[in-house]
């Protein structure tokens, strides 16, 4: 049982560089979110979505983008990194609002 | 603007005493989530609460859901090293389906 796949684990990126973090999960849930964690604090929304073809910006929406084409997927798109996006992020997924979270194993990410 | 207010921030405990901490927010949740974290390991699931001045019990830990559902509380009794870990409770606004925020959470340890 795979339940929520993140990828990459880890990735160091440079001032201004781009990049695509991956999730995926295989419950055939319809909620899907992106969390980021700076240490030693809760977990701060950056976008959600309820359903393949609809997203929503959550607490922390700046300096990045989301897609949902797919049921399954829901890459996080980061456009020219900044220190400031130095965190752990994590992908969740639940069949609806209130209901238990899935997360996946988190993106640790550096920037330089 | 924190929607959900968690104290302590940190609590250091030493095994077999007893510790509440709490989650608070002057909006109304349908309902309130407990999760707990380990040190490079996603947010897991607890308990959900869902009726205003609602109990759970699980093992040793013991979880109130404010009559008003604006607030909860977690007990943990003759807490042990293994409870030892980040706290986090979780809701979603009536009014924002799918945007379910945490609190910054209740670093707990537990010595020896």
């Amino acid at each position: 049982n795979a339940g929520v796949t993140q990828t990459p684990k880890f990735r160091i990126l440079k001032i201004g560089q781009s990049m695509t973090l991956q999730c995926a999960q295989d419950m055939n849930h319809n909620y899907m979110y992106w969390y980021r964690q700076d240490p030693g604090m809760g977990l701060k929304l950056i976008y959600y979505s309820v359903g393949a073809g609809i997203t929503d910006k959550g607490e922390v929406p700046n300096g990045y983008n989301v897609s949902r084409s797919t049921t399954e997927d829901f890459p996080l798109r980061l456009e020219l990194a900044a220190p400031s996006q130095t965190s752990v992020y994590f992908c969740a997924s639940n069949p609806a609002g209130n209901t238990e979270a899935f997360f996946g194993q988190g993106t640790r990410l550096t920037v330089v | 603007t924190q929607l959900l207010e968690q104290s302590p921030q940190f609590l250091s405990i030493q095994e077999g005493e007893n510790l509440t901490v709490y989650c608070n927010s002057s909006s109304v949740f349908s309902s309130l989530q407990w999760y707990r974290q380990e040190p490079g390991e996603g947010p897991v699931l607890l308990v959900t609460v869902v009726t205003g001045g609602e109990v759970k019990k699980l093992k040793r830990l013991t979880f109130q859901f404010g009559d008003a559902r604006k607030d909860s509380s977690l007990h943990i009794t003759a807490a042990q090293t293994g409870d030892t870990g980040l706290y986090l409770c979780a809701g979603e606004e009536g009014a924002n389906a799918g945007k379910s925020t945490f609190g910054d959470g209740t670093t707990l340890t537990v010595k020896p």
